[in-house]
Order: structure tokens, then sequence, then C-alpha cells
């Protein structure tokens, strides 16, 4: 695998469902981020670590929760979330400091019923 | 609060003409980056500026960036269809702090 993994590529959930995204840069980066792009916004910064440690949460609601185990994966576990949840989630890493350069992932269709 | 502004956000052009996507943002800010989108795909990035004047050119594209105007250009020269995509301008005065544009989608048209 090189550069930015996503899986799952796809997701359909039930309001009451519990999943994870996970993703896994190949790039030797160490930082990471989650980003939604949804059809009616631009794309919004949703978490940002800098080696392991979060650093960014943009007034995201809690039911989203991410996790960064080491520099070289982000998870983004999901609970009880809203329809307007549905979007594109991608995830993204650079090398920390500032203007850096980021690398996208494929991102996760996720919708939610 | 950082704005970022594109525009237009539609473009429908012929093949073989030139034309120029505007990216207008609202605070300080040296560093901005071009994406490029197709349908379905991820983002790919396309040019990195971080300075005034700077200039950076990749085939019929070609981006520049004026921090005391806060204006970043896309200057797209001969256009062809396999520039059709979206493509987005992102401002960060520091990676905690990304703000993308609301991207132009454009269609090259034979």
């Amino acid at each position: 695998e090189t550069g930015v993994t996503q899986t799952p590529r796809h997701l359909v959930m039930g309001m009451t469902n519990k999943k994870s995204l996970k993703c896994e840069q190949h790039l030797g980066h160490n930082a990471m981020y989650w980003y939604k792009q949804s059809a009616k916004k631009p794309l919004e910064l949703m978490f940002v670590y800098n080696f392991k440690e979060q650093t960014e949460n943009n007034s995201v609601p809690s039911r989203f929760s991410p996790e960064c185990p080491n520099s070289s994966h982000l998870f983004l576990h999901l609970h009880t979330l809203q329809p307007e949840d549905s979007a594109l989630y991608l995830c993204a890493s650079s090398q920390a400091g500032n203007g850096r350069e980021q690398f996208f992932g494929p991102g996760t269709r996720l919708t939610v019923l | 609060e950082l704005k970022v502004e594109q525009n237009p956000l539609f473009l429908s052009m012929q093949e073989g003409k030139n034309y120029t996507i505007y990216c207008n943002y609202s605070t300080t800010s040296d560093r901005l980056y071009w994406y490029r989108q197709d349908p379905g795909k991820s983002l790919e990035s396309l040019f990195v500026l971080l300075s005034n004047g700077a200039v950076k050119q990749e085939g019929r594209l070609m981006a520049s960036l004026d921090t005391k105007a806060r204006l970043s250009t896309l200057h797209i020269t001969a256009a062809v269809h396999d520039l059709s995509a979206t493509y987005f301008c992102a401002v960060g005065p520091n990676n905690n702090d990304m703000r993308f544009g609301a991207g132009t989608r454009l269609t090259v048209k034979p």
C-alpha cells in the first residue's frame, strides 16, 4: 500500500449503529487529519493530530470520536449519527509544522439512514 | 474568522480557451494550496504557494499568490477535456486551521 488509505470505502449505517472509519498513511508523516465533505458545504476540517496528540477539534459533535494510536493510523468512531452526517469523510496526512502539504486518502462515503 | 471564497463556482469552457479561477481569503496568510478532485475521487495536490508573488506552473495550469491582495489565481491555458474536475483552493495560516473554498466545478467541452 502506498500513500493514504481509508477503509471502508462505503458505509451505510442506521442511527443507532456504532461503526469506525480507519485511515492509514504510508508516507512517514506525523500529522493526520479528518475532513468532512458534504454536498452543500465546503470541505470542513474536523480533527487534527500532531505526533498522536489531538491539537484541534473544530466544534465537532461528540457523536464523532477520533483516535490516533500512532502516527500512521487514525480512526473515527461513529455512534448515534444523524442523517445529516451523511457525507464523504476524508483523511489526510502531512509532516507536522505550518504550511506542510497535505495528502488525502480516497475517502469513505457514509450514508446514515 | 478565516473565510475563503472561490469564483466562479461553475465554469463551462470550450477546449482551447483560456480562463482564470479566483480565490480570495479574508485574513493574513502566506500559505495557499490548490487541489483537484475528480468525481468520486479524493483530492490531489496541484500547487503549494508559500510566499507573496509565488508563481507555479504545471502543464496548462499556472497558479499565483498575492498575499497583499489576499488573492490567488489558477489560470488555465488552452483547456483540454482532461482538465474537467473540481478545483479547490485552501488557505492555512497553520495546518490546524486549514480552510477550503467551495470549489470550482470545471467542465471543458469539445
